[in-house]
């Protein structure tokens, strides 16, 4: 079955503990990238990545770091989380880098960083 | 101002009601349109996509573009409880780089 997973699905934690996202897509999609969904803001992007050891900012990267260093997985990388950054997050792929191709996400991690 | 503005709702109707939901946006570079579903716990899936102006049907789903006016419709039509969702518009532009801007979505409920 074609999907994005993302582990874990669910993580209470503290301020400055260290904490990765995993996100992982079976369809060798090319676009890849990391959104997060905020009541009364939407979905906004973190980071996006285009390729294989490609990536850049989204509107809100502050805070977060990734790595594309396999096609398939895409992580999310909190160094120092703090409570701004509690929300939920989604992954997603895309099969290549063209706009009018569909995204499939994920289906969220719920953060809250106390 | 926000790029894409969509009524959050609630929006409660009764089961085979014709629901629409609307986005209007102020960026003319939009050329590509999407809604998406989003269930409780789950990701968006995408429902409909329609490229520029004009209309596509997808069985009870109607998507309408107006560049015109910069307004997007999404049309439901029979109504059933299993639409309840938050359904979110989404556009976007030529470009490899481009992004997808999303709306807050819309939060409806479909009663027996």
């Amino acid at each position: 079955e074609a999907q994005v997973t993302q582990n874990p699905r669910y993580l209470i934690t503290v301020t400055g503990k260290k904490l990765t996202v995993t996100c992982s897509q079976n369809m060798n999609h090319e676009y890849m990238s990391w959104y997060r969904q905020d009541p009364g803001l939407g979905l906004r992007q973190i980071y996006y990545s285009m390729n294989v050891e490609v990536t850049d900012k989204g509107d809100v990267p502050e805070g977060y770091k990734v790595s594309r260093k396999e096609k398939r997985n895409f992580p999310l990388i909190l160094e120092s989380p703090s409570p701004n950054q509690t929300s939920l997050y989604f992954c997603a792929s895309r099969i290549s880098t063209g706009s009018n191709q569909p995204q499939h996400f994920g289906d969220g991690t719920r953060l809250s960083i106390l | 101002q926000k790029e894409v503005e969509q009524d959050p709702g609630p929006l409660s109707v009764p089961e085979g009601a014709i629901v629409s939901l609307n986005c209007t946006y102020s960026n003319s570079a939009f050329q590509y349109f999407m809604w998406y579903r989003q269930y409780s716990r789950k990701g968006p899936e995408l429902l409909m996509y329609t490229y520029s102006s004009g209309n596509k049907e997808d069985g009870r789903f109607t998507a309408q573009v107006d560049k015109s006016s910069k307004y997007i419709s999404l049309f439901i039509r029979d109504s059933q409880p299993s639409d309840s969702a938050t359904y979110l518009c989404a556009m976007t532009y030529t470009g490899t780089a481009s992004k997808l801007t999303f709306g807050t979505g819309t939060r409806l409920q479909v009663t027996l």
